[in-house]
């Protein structure tokens, strides 16, 4: 099974700042990585898909890249709103799996 | 608009079966593939399985292989996800989802279905 390891755990950060998250897989796994938001009593949302590609009616902000073992998403410009956890996600042969996820937090 | 409309919360003992349904609502399920993702206590994603269109099948991660059975009624446009031999540990919110850009990224989710396995 390929291990998704997302840091750091909690980031600290205030509005207007630039949220960096990080996902490392245990093994190649290309581009196909996704990553989700989720908000307090909420399923997860689609935020970016193949590394780098943004879901329908996703903001500018959000920007994914990566490819192989190392993936980013990057959150210019926080806005209140993007105060959440975030997780990535993997879609291996035939399988997929989960990062433990990133609670990003208001400072 | 699709939504996907997920059966009420379970309360279950050790040992025992659940099945989760999801009716797809505002359009026919066979357009979809979908799938079941669980959410522990701890925040946890498991995805468990799912509809692979590359395949025509559905198909299980293995740590649930042999206690899970998802199934589809075209008639209904409902899927259902039943788990066996049930444990403490899978107290949890199960969701189903719609797989999407190529079926394994999921784009729209139900609203998930609290199941708690306790004595």
């Amino acid at each position: 099974e390929i291990v998704l390891t997302q840091s750091p755990a909690t980031l600290s950060l205030s509005p207007g700042e630039r949220a960096t998250l990080s996902c490392r897989a245990s093994q190649s796994i290309s581009s196909y990585v996704a990553w989700y938001q989720q908000k307090p009593g909420q399923a997860p949302s689609l935020l970016i898909y193949d590394a780098s590609n943004r879901a329908t009616g996703i903001p500018a902000r959000f920007s994914g890249s990566g490819s192989g073992t190392d993936f980013t998403l990057t959150i210019s410009n926080l806005e209140p709103e993007d105060f959440a956890v975030y997780y990535c996600q993997q879609r291996g042969s035939w399988s997929s799996t989960f990062g433990q996820g990133t609670k990003l937090e208001i400072k | 608009q699709v939504q996907l409309v997920q059966s009420g919360a379970e309360v279950k003992k050790p040992g025992a079966s659940v099945k989760v349904s999801c009716q797809v609502s505002g359009y026919s399920l066979t357009a979809f593939s979908i799938h079941w993702v669980r959410q522990t206590p701890g925040k946890r994603l498991e995805w468990m399985g799912g509809f692979v269109p590359e395949d025509g099948e559905i198909i299980y991660a293995q740590k649930f292989k042999g206690r899970v059975t998802m199934t589809e009624d075209t008639s209904t446009d409902t899927a259902y996800m039943q788990l066996s031999s049930l444990r403490s540990e899978d107290t949890a919110v199960y969701y189903c989802a719609i797989g999407s850009y190529g079926g394994w990224y999921f784009d729209l989710w139900g609203r998930g279905t609290l199941v708690t396995v306790s004595s």
